[in-house]
């Protein structure tokens, strides 16, 4: 049972559009909502996060937005750039105590055309 | 901070041969975890680790052993491997802390290690 749905599996954007990526989840007891991106080679790093309590979330061109009755979240990078090629990943926790065990969304590849 | 190291990077094995992925992290975080990163598969959390002397299994333990008998290290150990278990697998340590009223979680990876076994 896949319980972080991610989708697309792949993106090609150009430079200075908007890169959105959707996630839906199964377990209404997750209440904790990160973002990791991670570059070929590399272990994968956070990038952004979100507690159901907020609908939004921006840190500078990257917004989580949340829709805790459709169960769905997603992750807006505007303005993309070359830079921003690389494979980002949805996942979900249950929170207090226990938000280490991660389950992640199977991913998505995000390629910016210069 | 050398943050969280994995070795080797590379590894080929034959199946039924075992070997130990390293893990380590100086950053004294209490909690530590391994995943494995398959195409199309995302991460799968393997076992983690709450804390020295504590281990619990994740979605996909079977054919994994783990222990922890220090903060630092957490390795996994491969008894028998198996053509199945070729994968990247990442190691990961976190830490819970308190900020604007909330407890946050972020899980720091280590850089993998890229597993074959034939």
């Amino acid at each position: 049972q896949q319980q972080v749905k991610q989708s697309p599996q792949s993106l090609i954007v150009q430079k200075g559009g908007i890169s959105i990526i959707n996630c839906a989840y199964e377990n209404t007891a997750f209440d904790y909502f990160p973002w990791y991106q991670q570059f070929p080679g590399k272990g994968p790093a956070l990038l952004i996060a979100i507690r159901p309590d907020v609908s939004e979330k921006k840190e500078g061109r990257f917004t989580i937005s949340f829709n805790k009755s459709a169960k769905q979240f997603s992750l807006h990078i505007m303005d993309s750039q070359p830079g921003d090629s690389a494979t980002y990943f949805c996942a979900a926790s249950i929170y207090g105590g226990s938000n280490y065990k991660l389950t992640f969304g199977k991913g998505t590849l995000l390629t910016v055309n210069p | 901070n050398a943050g969280v190291t994995q070795t080797p990077k590379f590894q080929v094995l034959k199946t039924g041969q075992s070997m130990t992925l390293q893990c380590a992290q100086d950053m004294n975080h209490e909690y530590m975890s391994w995943y494995r990163q398959d195409p199309g598969m995302g991460l799968r959390l393997i076992h983690y680790s709450v804390g020295a002397g504590i281990t619990d299994q994740g979605e996909v333990p079977n054919g994994y052993n783990v222990s922890r008998s220090t903060t630092e290290d957490f390795p996994l150990r491969l008894l028998s491997a198996a053509p199945s278990q070729t994968s990247v697998y990442f190691c990961a340590s976190s830490y819970s802390h308190r900020g604007m009223g909330q407890t946050y979680n972020e899980q720091f990876f280590g850089p993998g290690t890229r597993l074959t076994v034939l």
